[in-house]
């Protein structure tokens, strides 16, 4: 992806606030997207996903939010817990739906 | 299920020397394969996707490169490491059709190069 070289941002939060972590997306054609949470030392993991017909969905403390206006997406996550301390990527599925697109990731702080 | 496995997790490789890296997939069949290079606190550089045997497609050229021997195996290689090429090494499989376009990683390998 266009990030590979950053530096990950970091958002730090305090145990039990609710978190909100952004990505903008670059193809206003693409029709599905995914979170994923990498702890450290370890590989990317599914959260959740959602495909273009909705704006919003929700699993178990998490909610995707999809604003295909301004091609942002969002992933907010209730009750921080420090469980919830990694690195947090959104994807976007290309056209022909056989690869991933991946944002630069954004690095998440729990303070007990 | 399905389940993703790679080898070794950690590597130090001296400067020059060769790379093998393995991963395997279990629990699936005809699965589009992929290998990611991740800097330490960087994001995910995809470097080769698959979506066959002996079909492999890179993103970025480099001293890199893969193969696909057989369904479920993918394998990285390099003739000569360079000290550029320390990183998280993350294999990942997706199936094909319908079901198509979540990514599943495996655990990575860390390699070091000296």
């Amino acid at each position: 992806g266009e990030s590979v070289g950053l530096h990950l941002p970091t958002l730090s939060v305090q145990e039990g606030d609710n978190s909100i972590i952004n990505c903008a997306y670059s193809n206003s054609a693409s029709d599905y997207f995914i979170w994923y949470k990498q702890e450290s030392g370890k590989g990317p993991q599914f959260i959740i996903d959602i495909r273009s017909n909705m704006d919003k969905r929700q699993g178990q403390r998490v909610t995707v939010l999809l604003n295909k206006t301004v091609k942002h997406l969002s992933l907010q996550i209730a009750a921080t817990q420090p469980g919830d301390s990694a690195v947090y990527f959104c994807a976007e599925l290309n056209n022909a739906g056989n690869m991933l697109t991946f944002g630069g990731g954004t690095r998440l702080m729990v303070k007990p | 299920s399905q389940t993703i496995h790679q080898w070794p997790a950690t590597l130090v490789q001296p400067v020059g020397s060769p790379l093998s890296l393995e991963c395997t997939v279990e629990g699936t069949s005809n699965p589009n394969l992929y290998w990611y290079r991740q800097a330490a606190g960087r994001g995910l550089q995809l470097l080769f996707y698959s979506v066959g045997i002996g079909q492999i497609s890179s993103e970025v050229p480099q001293n890199l490169s893969a193969s696909r021997p057989q369904d479920r195996q993918f394998i990285l290689s390099s003739k000569k490491l360079l000290l550029s090429d320390s990183g998280f090494y993350l294999c990942a499989w997706s199936p094909k059709g319908l079901a198509g376009g979540v990514e599943f990683f495996g655990p990575g390998t860390r390699l070091t190069v000296l």
